[in-house]
């Protein structure tokens, strides 16, 4: 079963901030995000390996939160690098991807 | 350089004519994995291995094999290739069995038209 995220897509100024939410309606592990650059390959940000455990990569950061399988990632004064699309994904029977969550930030 | 490497990066080809895509790394990883993306639906397992001769289908294994007969290589071979397998295909490794709690590398990708 896929994890569900949202939004799909975002759109920012520079300097704002977002939050993208992963959730499973299977018992979560963990649970990994990366990001994908347009015509590039995804690249690792973080694992989140326990319950209410929280991690942080440059301005971005992530929480976990077991009991409600749902995990989140926050991205505070975005910059433009931070444009592309956000995948979260957990190890399952096999690993399975959410569908994505495109940022947009514009200058 | 540690690496992950697809090759071909492009290829066009025809409905049923046999084709290989190539993965290699160079880092002893132990994990390896194929994905295809397609728009609106992210990263989809193809099949994955967790060691030499260990395979194991992913959610969308129909239509694919692969085979694990080193540790560094792990092709993707489509037999009789279908249009509806044209998409942008990922190869990845980790350094575990599972990649519970490690990284996953991902090659270039490789853009797979079938006419």
């Amino acid at each position: 079963q896929q994890p569900v995220q949202s939004p799909q897509a975002v759109i920012l100024r520079e300097g704002e901030d977002a939050v993208i939410n992963c959730s499973s309606s299977k018992a979560l592990y963990s649970v990994h995000w990366y990001r994908q650059k347009h015509g590039e390959a995804p690249v690792f940000l973080m694992i989140l390996l326990k319950g209410g455990e929280q991690k942080g990569h440059e301005k971005i950061s992530a929480s976990f939160n077991e009991k409600k399988q749902q995990s989140s990632l926050y991205l505070t004064a975005s910059q433009l690098s931070y444009s592309g699309t956000y995948f979260c994904g957990t190890p399952s029977q096999n690993f399975v991807f959410g569908p994505g969550t495109r940022l947009s930030v514009l200058p | 350089e540690a690496q992950v490497t697809q090759n071909p990066r492009y290829l066009i080809t025809v409905t049923g004519k046999k084709l290989t895509v190539t993965c290699s790394q160079n880092m002893n990883h132990e994990y390896m994995s194929w994905y295809r993306q397609d728009p609106g639906l992210g990263l989809r397992q193809i099949y994955y291995s967790m060691n030499v001769e260990v395979t194991d289908k992913g959610d969308v294994p129909e239509g694919y094999k692969v085979s694990r007969k080193e540790k560094r290589n792990f092709p993707l071979i489509l037999e009789s290739p279908s249009p509806n397998q044209t998409s942008l295909y990922f190869c990845a490794s980790s350094p575990g069995t599972y990649p519970d709690n490690q990284p996953q590398h991902f090659g270039d990708g490789t853009r797979l038209s079938i006419l």
